[in-house]
């Protein structure tokens, strides 16, 4: 079956810090999702992908789409502490599956 | 955005009975919902896709008879854990799914439940 392939696992930052985190597959995907999930709570969608080569924003965090269609990374800047959380990758290959597939999730954590 | 609730949000029972779990899509009508089950420290695993008007589509190794699933109508689909062991106990997460013209998905808050 499709796996998705995130890294790093785990990480402790700084405050201040930017982050960075990626997820490859071996197949192709048409849509990257990224999700935090925080402690007893749902995930929380936080950029959506589309296109390959797409960039998108939303406040501190960017995220690309990868022009392979097979990686997508997440990019945190000036990170605080209100970032910590679980972040997941997950994505949609398409051929009439609504399913997600999802990442292993990458626990950060910020030092103040 | 859109917004997914699920009802309760925690719920203690005692082996044996059964507990019924509700997502309700509230600002969009969903024909597609997904119910996921989350370990500590795991990522989500989907259990089953829910279709509005039709039978459900469960993942391999989940039972359909230990979780029933019902998707009534386009805003609202229930997971019933029958027969409640304490190897249930977990956190349930549902999602719906968006398809204006671009597919995305959106999590409801989930439902941690724990059997005594």
């Amino acid at each position: 079956g499709q796996q998705l392939n995130q890294s790093p696992q785990s990480m402790f930052i700084q405050e201040g810090e930017d982050v960075s985190m990626n997820c490859t597959s071996s197949s192709i995907f048409n849509t990257w999702l990224w999700y935090k999930q925080d402690p007893g709570e749902g995930p929380v969608l936080l950029i959506a992908l589309y296109k390959a080569g797409e960039l998108t924003s939303n406040g501190r965090l960017t995220a690309q789409f990868g022009i392979t269609r097979k990686d997508s990374f997440l990019n945190i800047s000036a990170s605080i502490p209100s970032d910590v959380g679980i972040y997941f990758c997950a994505g949609y290959s398409g051929a009439g599956s609504y399913q997600l597939t999802f990442g292993k999730g990458t626990k950060l954590s910020v030092i103040p | 955005g859109a917004v997914v609730s699920q009802h309760p949000s925690r719920v203690i029972c005692k082996s044996g009975t059964s507990v019924k779990i509700e997502c309700r899509s509230l600002d969009f009508q969903a024909t597609t919902m997904f119910w996921y089950r989350q370990f500590p420290k795991q990522s989500l695993m989907l259990m089953a896709t829910s279709n509005e008007g039709s039978k459900a589509t469960y993942e391999q190794g989940v039972e359909k008879d230990k979780f029933l699933i019902n998707h009534a109508s386009l805003t609202l689909s229930t997971l019933t854990v029958t027969s409640a062991h304490p190897e249930d106990s977990s956190f349930y997460i549902c999602s719906a799914r968006v398809a204006r013209h671009q597919e995305t998905q959106y999590f409801g808050p989930g439902t941690r439940l724990l059997v005594l």
